[in-house]
C-alpha cells in the first residue's frame, strides 16, 4: 500500500524567512509525486510535481521541492516566505503500482508571520 | 477560462434527506474524482470515474452514489445511509487516470452541513 506522510501539522516561519514542509512517502514502484495548496474555503491549487529527471523541481509562486530517493522524502521548499504564503498545503504520490490511484498527506499548515 | 465548477457553495441537509452536489468541468479531461475532506485528515476518495457511463467506488463510498452520463458533468448524491455527511467535498479532474504524471484539477468545494 502507498501512503504519505507529512509529520508536522504546523509549520510557523517568518516573513522573509525560508521555509520547509516536510513529506515522506512509500510506494511501490516508481512514484509520481505533487505538492497542492490550499486556502481557506477553497479547492487544492496545483504547486509543482516530480516526474522524472533532476531531482530538484520548481513550481509556482517560488515554490520549489527536492526528491530524495534514498530518503524517500520530497520536501516542499521557499527561499523567502510571504505572508501570503500562509494556507494549508499537501502533498500526494501515485505510482503506476496502484492503478493510478493518489494518495494525499494529512496537510501542513504553514503560518507566515510579519 | 477553463476549470472546475461546484455547486452550491454551501449546502444544509436534514435528517434522512438526499442531497445532491453538482460538478462540471470545461477541461475536457476523461477522469472525475469526488473527495471528502475532514479536519485533520487529508482527502478521502469517495467515487471516481474514468470515462462516460463508468465509475469506481473508492475509499470510503459507503452512503454516496455518482453517475457519469456526460464527459463534462460528474454529480454525487449523500444518501440518508451516509451517517456523518457533515464535511467539505472536492470534485477533482485530470486528463486521464492512465496519465499518472499529470496533476488534478479541483474545484472550489461544497461545504455540507446536517441541521
Amino acid at each position: 500500500a502507498q501512503s504519505v506522510a507529512q509529520p508536522e501539522d504546523q509549520v510557523n516561519v517568518a516573513e522573509g524567512n525560508p521555509l520547509t514542509v516536510k513529506c515522506t512517502y512509500s510506494v511501490s514502484g516508481n512514484p509520481y509525486l505533487f505538492w497542492y495548496v490550499q486556502y481557506p474555503n477553497r479547492g487544492l491549487q496545483f504547486l509543482l510535481k516530480y516526474i522524472t529527471g533532476d531531482n530538484l523541481v520548481k513550481g509556482s509562486y517560488g515554490f520549489e521541492a527536492e526528491f530524495n530517493k534514498s530518503q524517500t522524502s520530497f520536501h516542499l521548499k521557499k527561499p523567502s516566505a510571504l505572508v501570503s504564503d500562509s494556507a494549508l498545503y499537501f502533498c500526494a504520490v501515485r505510482a503506476n503500482t496502484n492503478a493510478g490511484k493518489s494518495t494525499f498527506g494529512d496537510g501542513t499548515t504553514l503560518t507566515v508571520k510579519p | 477560462d477553463g476549470g472546475i465548477t461546484q455547486s452550491p457553495k454551501y449546502l444544509f441537509r436534514k435528517e434522512g434527506q438526499n442531497v445532491t452536489l453538482s460538478c462540471e468541468q470545461n477541461l475536457n479531461h476523461d477522469a472525475m474524482y469526488w473527495y471528502r475532506q475532514d479536519p485533520g485528515q487529508g482527502l478521502r476518495l469517495i467515487y471516481y470515474s474514468q470515462i462516460v457511463n463508468d465509475f469506481q467506488k473508492g475509499d470510503i463510498a459507503e452512503g454516496y452514489s455518482v453517475s457519469r452520463e456526460k464527459k463534462e458533468s460528474f454529480p454525487l448524491t449523500v444518501t440518508s445511509a451516509q451517517k456523518n455527511p457533515t464535511a467539505f467535498y472536492l470534485c477533482a479532474s485530470s486528463i486521464s487516470r492512465a496519465a499518472m504524471n499529470t496533476e488534478a484539477f479541483f474545484g472550489q468545494g461544497t461545504r455540507l452541513t446536517v441541521v
